[in-house]
Formats: structure tokens, sequence, C-alpha cells
């Protein structure tokens, strides 16, 4: 049973441009958790999806940011007009309807020039 | 609202020393308690969790117990070795299924020969 997913690993976009990160979660676990990781700081909660629902976007900023996870496919984190401070560690996790437990992907690491 | 509250870092110890990470949270409900560990350019993998109150997780030689009275959960291990050097996040979810997780801002441990 392959792991929580994340591509692309390394993502490098100028000030502008758009980022697009993709976590396909275990096999069998309906529920994506992303997270964010600022140098020298902790995970910071950011959304929390079932397929095809948003259930809590509550750390998500509100403006550029935006998360999906299709009936089929990754989930995708979006981050539209990327800026400097958006420079971080990306993390997906996902867990199975029924345990209290989330699996980490091996994280993106976004650098905005 | 819930919360974890982590040893700021970074330790450092030596080879076989002692480690103490200490974790206290805040929580309504009853929440399920956990110990992530990051290593370098990784991304987070679950080392060790307590489902309730005076439970006992444990793995790899790491302890930690659910003391209810006082809130904690803090990370032990008799004797580090230079391969425990990593990051280490306490985290707690509230009760239920798939919910969200609360994390730690991590502590940076390096152990030296």
């Amino acid at each position: 049973n392959a792991g929580v997913m994340q591509n692309p690993r390394h993502l490098v976009r100028r000030r502008g441009q758009e980022a697009r990160l993709r976590c396909s979660p275990m096999k069998g676990h309906s529920h994506v958790y992303w997270y964010r990781q600022l140098p020298e700081e902790g995970l910071k909660f950011m959304v929390y999806l079932q397929k095809e629902n948003i259930i809590d976007e509550s750390g998500m900023p509100k403006e550029r940011f935006s998360a999906e996870f299709p009936k089929e496919g990754p989930s995708i984190l979006r981050i539209q007009q990327v800026v400097r401070g958006d420079s971080a560690a990306y993390f997906c996790a996902s867990s199975p309807p029924v345990r209290n437990e989330q699996f980490f992907g091996p994280g993106t690491r976004l650098t905005v020039l | 609202g819930d919360s974890v509250t982590q040893m700021e870092g970074p330790v450092t110890l030596s080879e076989e020393a002692f480690l103490t990470i200490n974790c206290t949270y805040t929580a309504t409900g009853y929440p399920s308690l956990f110990w992530y560990v990051q290593y370098p350019g990784e991304g987070l993998q679950l080392l060790l969790k307590a489902t309730k109150a005076d439970d006992k997780g444990s793995n790899k030689g790491f302890e930690a117990t659910y003391r209810k009275e006082t809130t904690s959960f803090h990370l032990e291990k008799g004797s580090v070795q230079v391969s425990d050097s990593a990051v280490y996040f306490c985290a707690l979810s509230a009760s239920g299924t798939g919910n969200q997780f609360y994390f730690g801002t991590g502590t940076s441990l390096t152990v030296i020969p």
C-alpha cells in the first residue's frame, strides 16, 4: 500500500505566477488535510477535505488560496499570484474514515523568487 | 480552543543521554494525543500515540503517557542515539473521527556522538 504521495517535491515560481500542488491520499483514505510549514515554525492547518467537499477551511488565507478534492484524481492546493511569503513546505495528510490518525506525505517545498 | 504547547528548542544532547520533551495541551472533551517525528527533508511520521487517559504510547524506545490531571503528554527516551536527531511534534486530535489535528511548534533535537 503506497503512502501519501505529493508532487512536485520542489516547485519554484516567480511572483505573480500560480502554484499547483497535488496530493494523492493512501488507498482507502477519503479524508485529506493540507498544512503549511514556514521556515523554523510548526505546522499550521489549512484545510480539511473529503471527496468533493470542503469540511473545514478555517486555516486557509481568504484570498489566492483554494483547495479541492474531486471525485476522481488527487487533491489540489492552488495558490494564485504567489508572493515571497508563500515560500514554505506544504504537507498533505490523509486518514481513513474511521481512524483518528493522519498519515503524511513527503511535502512540496515551494520557493517563490 | 484546542491547542498544544510544546517545549522550545533546540535541544542538544550527547549520545546515550536521557531525553524529555515537554508537551501540554488544552482541549474540550477527550482528545487523542500523538508524537510525530520529522527527519530532515522529509514529511512527518507517526512515532506514538495514546487515545485515553493513563494510556502509554511507545515505539523505538520512546514513551509518552497521557496524563489527564496535568494535561500533559511528555516524550521520553532513556538513551538517545545520533539517529534520533530530528524535529519532534506533539499533536492532539479532538474526539471523533477525521477531525483536525493541532500541532505544537516542534522541538529540534540534535544528538552528538
